[in-house]
This record gives structure tokens, sequence and C-alpha cells, in this order.
């Protein structure tokens, strides 16, 4: 089974409301990466969240950890047309040498 | 400085036929990632590669698949006797470091090479 899981698998929301997406994981981490991926391209990396760091701020971007729960969220502020994307969470598993993606949530803001 | 290239960005084969996807990391970038995705999924992890060194092809298929990264050029992912299953995105990234470990960055992905066999 996937490493990282995200929640919801899709989500639609007007634009201006907040997106909020949440990734779990099974193992333990070094670290958290969130990425973007627009139709048809290449991933963009959004934001990274160290194991011993609770909470990131980046611009609109909110990222949230516990490593209690093995769980993250992303959370889009005031959302636009534009954030329209797939979001996958990435996990750098302790021991291993490699991120390990999950499934992606699909994200559609409605204008 | 440029981003992550991959070529070919769309690659038709007939099944029995070889696919070579070619990827040029970052300038100064050491470490090289390469991953599958199929159509609404996620990204595969198939094989992590260093300057003429493979070091963790867990992901990668025993049979068909290869993946080199020479000390001069590209980095090349082969797939011999193409299948149908075989069908898919193909995307590089690389790293400056080791992606995952504890002192970890960022991965930087290419624009992805979609083949697609009949």
């Amino acid at each position: 089974s996937q490493q990282g899981e995200e929640d919801p698998q899709a989500l639609s929301i007007q634009e201006g409301e907040n997106a909020t997406m949440n990734c779990s994981y099974k193992t333990s981490i070094n670290n958290l990466q969130w990425y973007r991926q627009n139709s048809g391209r290449g991933l963009v990396h959004l934001i990274l969240i160290r194991s011993n760091e609770r909470e990131k701020h980046s611009g609109r971007l909110r990222v949230t950890l516990d490593t209690s729960k093995k769980s993250s969220s992303l959370l889009i502020t005031a959302s636009r047309a534009a954030d329209t994307a797939s979001y996958f969470c990435a996990t750098g598993i302790q021991g291993a040498q490699k991120l390990v993606f999950g499934q992606g949530t699909r994200l559609t803001i409605n204008p | 400085n440029a981003g992550v290239m991959q070529n070919p960005r769309h690659l038709v084969r007939r099944r029995g036929q070889e696919a070579r996807l070619r990827c040029s990391p970052m300038k100064g970038h050491s470490h090289v990632y390469w991953y599958r995705q199929l159509p609404e999924e996620g990204l595969k992890f198939m094989v992590y590669l260093q300057k003429e060194n493979i070091i963790d092809e867990s992901g990668m298929p025993k049979e068909r698949f290869s993946a080199e990264f020479p000390k001069e050029g590209p980095s090349i992912l082969r797939i011999q006797q193409v299948v149908r299953g075989d069908s898919a995105a193909y995307f590089c990234a690389s790293s400056p470091r080791l992606a995952g470990g504890t002192n970890t960055g960022e991965l930087f992905f290419g624009e992805g090479s979609r083949l697609t066999v009949l």
C-alpha cells in the first residue's frame, strides 16, 4: 500500500475559499514535502517540513505535520482559479534514499 | 540555469520495440531520480542514480528496464520490448543532494516523457 495517501482524492471549491488537503503516511520520516502538478506538466516543489517541525508557512500555503498521527495537511488560503492542479505529498523515509509520493488530490477552483 | 530537460516529450512505439528516454539534470546536480506516472495516479519511484552508479533500483522491473547515468551525457531510461502496460508518463528529477535524507532538499522535475505503446 502507499506510504503517502492523500485525502480527499478530489476537491472542488469556489474561488476565494480555503482548500485543505491531508496526507497520511506509515513509516518514520525525515521530512515531508508538497508538490503541485498542472495537467500535462512536471511537478513543482511547494514546501518542505522537517520531522522536528510542526507548522510552516509560505505565502498562501500553510503546512502542518503531526508525527504522532503520521499525518500532514496543506492549506491554501484565498484560493484562485490558477490554483487548479493536482497536489502530492512526498515523504523522505528514514533509511531510504528517495521520496515516496502519494496518489494526489485533484483540486478544482471554480471562478 | 536551465531546468531538468527531458526528451523526447512524446514517444510512440509499437509492441516489441525499444524506448529510450533521456534526462539532463540541472547544472550542478549529481542525483537523478526516475518516476513513472499512470493517468490519474501518483508517481511511482523507479530508480535513483548518481554519476556512473545505480544507488537504488528497487522500483524498476527486473526485466526489460535499465537505467544509466554516465560520467558524460544525460541519464537514460531504457525499456526493451515494450508492452502496452508500459504506456505512461516517465518523469526525471534531479537534486544537488540526496532527497529524502536528513539534510535533504527538494526535487526538481522535468516535464516528463509520455510513452504510448500501440
